[in-house]
């Protein structure tokens, strides 16, 4: 158990509405990921951050916004939902030098 | 483009049989590559993880096989199990830095007969 919570677990919203999704560790780790996964394609990263107000962008940051101010919590927005961002959304953590990424259980988001 | 992907969507084997999961990957500059294990309704799992400046490194029931000759990445599981039953993915760090920016490939589901 890698100490990451996610919520929430499940979330159904409508297009045009804002949302939030949070991303909490106990382990002090300064790398956070998030992520998300759809069918034929995998897990692809939207932003991560190497520590407290240091983030950037992965491969499919648009429409997405993520803040950091404190080690703990890392947030991921979506400002303007969209039906393309349904999906299941995954934080990471990085453990040691290794590089090793733990996963939280994910948050199941449906936009209609 | 360059991607990190798997020959195979899916395999079913019978339980107690050992099961190879490959994993192809296109930059040779990649030098850490990772197994994860996701059960349905989870997050993905890490299982083993090897660097370029090995061939081989075994767990608990599992080996990771690398050989970067052909970029090839392959896992195997003795004595599989039902418990075994998941999607597996492999993944790679691309950038070769302390950032962890993984790469990861679709998976591929793996079904355990009794």
């Amino acid at each position: 158990d890698a100490g990451i919570t996610q919520s929430p677990r499940h979330k159904v919203t409508e297009t045009g509405t804002p949302v939030t999704l949070r991303c909490h560790q106990t382990e002090n780790h300064r790398y956070m990921y998030w992520y998300r996964q759809d069918p034929g394609h995998g897990l692809r990263l939207i932003h991560y951050s190497y520590g407290v107000k240091d983030t950037d962008k992965g491969e499919v940051s648009d429409g997405y916004s993520v803040s950091r101010s404190k080690t703990e919590d890392f947030l991921l927005t979506l400002e303007s939902a969209t039906s393309s961002q349904t999906s299941v959304y995954f934080c990471a953590i990085s453990v040691g030098r290794t590089d090793t990424q733990h996963f939280g259980d994910g948050t199941r988001l449906s936009i209609l | 483009g360059e991607s990190v992907g798997l020959h195979l969507p899916t395999l079913s084997v019978q339980e107690g049989d050992n099961s190879i999961i490959n994993c192809a990957y296109s930059n040779s500059a990649s030098d850490y590559f990772i197994w994860y294990k996701q059960e349905s309704g989870k997050g993905p799992q890490f299982i083993i993880d090897i660097r370029s400046n090995m061939d081989k490194r075994q767990g608990q029931r599992v080996t990771v096989l690398l050989n970067k000759t052909v970029k090839h990445l392959s896992l195997q599981i003795a004595a599989t199990q039902p418990g075994d039953s998941a999607v597996y993915f492999c993944a790679e760090n691309r950038y070769g830095g302390s950032q962890g920016n993984l790469i990861f490939g679709k998976g591929t589901k793996l079904s355990v007969k009794p």
